[in-house]
């Protein structure tokens, strides 16, 4: 299994400020996901980084907003770009993993970001 | 949109009860897998069942999929405190793309 840690933990910023979320896993993993869980809600995925490569962004999600840096194999960044209110969610990264052949999902703890 | 259905959104039982939660979906999987989420953090994973799999057990978890009516149970037995906190299901559309259903709250009360 993948140990992840999260920087920060949580933070409190004001709207039209950015902030840069860093994702660091303890072994080589060849994608990173990351996620975005609004209040009370469930996870959305919004964008797969692959290292050397630009990350690959789901519907509703702009590289302009939520870029994306993948600079090795064990590190991740996720800029929330331009803050407003909308934006206060947690943000997950995850890593794969395989069990049995079947791909599973390690994630970090989370980073709590308030949008004031 | 979500691919993930679950019910009930929230669930309120005593200790050493037994508790049930279920999943819909809509599209064909690889498998489904459960995850826990304790307080707003990140999540662990619990257990996955692949689409050829009706049963799974891995401890106090027993897992129930059924492909036909596209739904999957998770039973959690004599229940602990430690219990409480989130559950939800995703399914595997394809390698490594997890979608995730809307998620049951569950509170073991002592």
């Amino acid at each position: 299994s993948a140990v992840i840690s999260q920087k920060p933990s949580r933070d409190i910023c004001q709207r039209g400020t950015s902030l840069t979320i860093q994702c660091q896993v303890d072994s080589q993993v060849t994608m990173m996901f990351w996620y975005r869980q609004q209040p009370g809600q469930s996870l959305t995925l919004i964008a797969t980084a692959n290292q050397g490569s630009e990350a690959t962004y789901e519907s509703g999600f702009v590289i302009d907003k939520f870029p994306i840096s993948r600079p090795n194999l064990t590190f991740s960044t996720l800029t929330v770009s331009n803050m407003s209110p909308e934006d206060s969610s947690i943000y997950l990264c995850s890593v794969e993993g395989t069990s049995g052949g079947a791909y599973k999902q390690y994630f970090g703890p989370g980073t709590r970001l308030t949008v004031l | 949109s979500q691919q993930g259905e679950e019910d009930p959104q929230a669930l309120s039982i005593q200790e050493g009860e037994n508790a049930t939660m279920n999943c819909s979906y809509k599209t064909s999987i690889n498998n489904l897998q459960w995850y826990r989420q304790n307080s707003g953090r990140g999540l662990v994973h619990l257990i996955l069942i692949r689409s050829n799999e009706r049963e799974k057990h891995s401890g106090r978890l027993r897992v129930t999929l059924d492909t036909s009516k596209k739904s999957s149970s998770l039973l959690i037995t004599a229940s602990r405190a430690a219990d409480t906190a989130s559950y939800f299901c995703a399914t595997a559309l394809s390698a490594q793309k997890l979608v995730f259903g809307q998620g049951t709250r569950l509170t073991i009360n002592p």
